[in-house]
């Protein structure tokens, strides 16, 4: 593994039905990050892990849930799908080793997931 | 309420010629400001960044111009290529926060 990884890359889910999208990295980063493409809105945030063992809400977190049980992975679940959730899903991770923020430091993303829900 | 704002969804511009992409931003405490890029079926990825003490930031031949008083920021693209042809999205960060505040993307097509 090289970077950050997704899986599945594409999937069609039946409303109601529960799903989770896996993210890992081998950066060794301490952060991660699940964000929500939508055309016309850009990358919203939906859930942040500064570190392993915490999680934090972003801007859109409503009907998502996430985990961070170590460095390298940060799943992310819907736990009964909804239609407004069809989107494709990015999965960032960052180093916030508490240095001084250089101007270069930034998110490293994965390929995506394109999830459809019916 | 999106603090980052891409107002132009799309622009197309012949190759050789300058790509000029816009973005506004409502809050003043952001410390950096960054542009990625992306291509179809790929994450996005990091193109340049400016740090709000700076009204400038060039990398080859990408430059970021930033007029804090206006609350605006542009990224100029010369001479643009066909390899230049994806969505940019400006995104702006506060430190100690880390979280990225990203506007709608422009999709930029460069003509032949």
């Amino acid at each position: 593994i090289a970077g950050i990884t997704q899986a599945p890359t594409s999937q069609i889910l039946a409303a109601g039905r529960r799903m989770t999208l896996r993210c890992t990295q081998d950066m060794r980063h301490n952060a991660m990050y699940w964000y929500r493409q939508d055309l016309g809105l850009g990358l919203r945030l939906i859930h942040y892990s500064n570190t392993a063992g915490t999680t934090g809400k972003g801007e859109v977190p409503d009907g998502y849930s996430v985990s961070r049980a170590n460095t390298d992975d940060f799943p992310l679940t819907l736990a009964s799908a909804v239609p407004s959730q069809t989107s494709v899903y990015f999965c960032a991770s960052g180093d916030l080793s508490g240095r001084a923020y250089s101007g270069t430091d930034t998110q490293y993303f994965g390929p995506g997931t394109r999830l459809t829900v019916l | 309420d999106q603090q980052v704002k891409q107002n132009s969804p799309s622009l197309s511009v012949q190759e050789g010629r300058i790509s000029i992409l816009n973005c506004d931003y409502t809050n003043s405490m952001f410390d950096y400001f960054l542009w990625y890029k992306k291509y179809p079926a790929e994450g996005p990825t990091f193109l340049i960044s400016i740090s709000s003490i700076k009204d400038k930031n060039e990398d080859g031949r990408f430059t970021v111009f930033l007029n804090k008083s206006a609350k605006h920021l542009s990224l100029h693209i010369v001479p643009s290529q066909p390899g230049d042809s994806a969505v940019y999205f400006c995104a702006a960060l506060l430190i100690g926060d880390y979280k990225l505040s990203f506007g709608a993307g422009t999709t930029v097509t460069v003509r032949a």
